[in-house]
């Protein structure tokens, strides 16, 4: 079935420094990229996601980039600020609404 | 405004109780799914549903099973709770693309 491989595990920037994660999967017939954010106690969120016919997408600070043909996907902050501290999952679909993550990334921005 | 709710933020039980989490959504949506979350394995899949009264197995299906009556509830039960079943789980509901996750839960078995 489909695996998601999320790096780094931990990553660590000083405020105002650019953070970058990412995601390798494994069927090539995902068409579906979301990114989630979830911060200390509560519930992750999607903050932005990409489909397989778009190569980039990009939201203010944040964008997310996707090679179909290595098959990888990464997450892109720029301008970190310590409010993007939080643990990142990368995830994966290819049939209907089901989501393959990864491991999660926890980002700590250091003011 | 997207709301899903979980019945208990915390819960804790003994080995071998019967645990029942509830899950509802007020957003009409299809799919409703359950997942556990333990520190490094990211989130895992343990069951899903398309529609009412029907169910399929994610990837770590073994111990658990779900019940859709109706459209906006999904219960994820546990037979007889283990040690290992020690988790966060959370419910999500979607009805293309993007998920809507609960609060979760923090089910502690001892």
């Amino acid at each position: 079935g489909e695996n998601v491989e999320q790096h780094p595990s931990t990553l660590s920037v000083q405020e105002g420094d650019s953070a970058v994660i990412k995601c390798t999967y494994s069927d090539s017939a995902s068409n579906y990229f979301p990114w989630y954010k979830q911060e200390l106690g509560k519930r992750p969120q999607l903050i932005i996601d990409i489909r397989s016919n778009v190569g980039e997408k990009k939201d203010q600070r944040i964008a997310v980039t996707l090679n179909k043909t290595a098959k990888h996907f990464s997450l892109h902050i720029t301008e970190t600020q310590p409010e993007d501290s939080a643990v990142y999952f990368c995830a994966a679909s290819n049939q209907g609404g089901k989501l393959i993550f990864g491991q999660g990334t926890e980002l700590s921005v250091k003011p | 405004d997207v709301k899903v709710t979980q019945s208990s933020r915390y819960l804790v039980k003994r080995t071998g109780e019967k645990v029942f989490l509830e899950c509802v959504q007020d957003m009409d949506h299809e799919n409703m799914f359950w997942y556990r979350q333990d520190p490094g394995l990211g989130l895992r899949l343990i069951y899903f549903s398309y529609d009412v009264k029907m169910k399929e197995k994610g990837d770590i299906p073994e111990g658990y099973s779900v019940s859709r009556e109706k459209k906006e509830r999904f219960s994820l039960i546990l037979e007889s709770a283990s040690t290992n079943q020690t988790s966060m789980y959370l419910c999500a509901s979607s009805y293309t693309g993007e998920q809507y996750f609960g609060p979760g839960t923090r089910l502690t078995v001892t």
